[in-house]
């Protein structure tokens, strides 16, 4: 148990629809990432918020938005649902400070499979 | 354009035998790389690390190798367990925003 949670696990919902992902990261940490796998895909990075502020913005979809509210838990808010949105969308989260190691590692959340019919 | 290369999609390795997966990337910028382990309907766990002022980590079965001058580090796994057939995702670091490869699915052969 990585200590970040998500909900819903899973999601089916039509296409047009409107969805919310929601994330609590681990006690500690600040940071928060969206991430989206689709099938036979890597991770694709969507966006980050820390402390409350959006910190950098990948290949987020226009019809996508996200936010952080002051007690640190993320939504991820998927609007005009497309067939091609079905995939995994996770959430990492990091501390704000490095590691041993020298740098700073992301703890994933089970995710939330969302498939659009 | 991919700046975390994973050439190859998919692996398989003989139970006892050496694992070693690979990774290219092109941000010279990149200063910590890490590798995650996923299984199916999980996600990603973070494996083990390296920062880029080292070229080696080792920790128990699993050593990363970071060749800074080619952009390439590799991950070892010694000896390869049925646990560990999973995919593989390298990433890499600059700061806190991570990039992550396409992974690589490691088969462990009984």
């Amino acid at each position: 148990d990585s200590g970040v949670t998500q909900t819903p696990k899973h999601l089916i919902t039509a296409t047009g629809q409107r969805v919310t992902l929601r994330c609590s990261p681990r006690s500690g940490d600040l940071s928060v990432y969206w991430y989206q796998q689709s099938l036979d895909q890597g991770l694709q990075f969507l966006i980050q918020y820390y402390n409350g502020e959006e910190r950098a913005k990948g290949n987020i979809l226009e019809r996508f938005s996200a936010q952080q509210f002051p007690d640190l838990h993320s939504e991820l808010n998927l609007s005009s649902l497309e067939l091609g949105d079905s995939a995994l969308y996770f959430c990492a989260s990091s501390h704000p400070t490095k590691g041993l190691a020298g740098g700073y590692e992301q703890f994933f959340g089970p995710g939330t499979r969302l498939t659009v019919l | 354009d991919q700046q975390v290369k994973q050439n190859s999609p998919s692996l398989s390795v003989q139970e006892g035998r050496i694992s070693i997966l690979n990774c290219d990337y092109t941000n010279s910028m990149f200063d910590y790389f890490l590798w995650y382990k996923k299984y199916p309907a999980e996600g990603p766990t973070f494996l083990i690390s390296i920062s880029s002022i080292k070229d080696k980590n080792e920790d128990g079965r699993f050593t990363v190798f970071l060749n800074k001058s080619a952009k390439h580090l590799s991950l070892h796994i010694v000896p390869s367990q049925p646990g560990d057939s999973a995919v593989y995702f390298c990433a890499a670091s600059e700061d806190d925003k991570i990039i992550f490869g396409k992974g690589t699915r490691l088969h462990i052969l009984p």
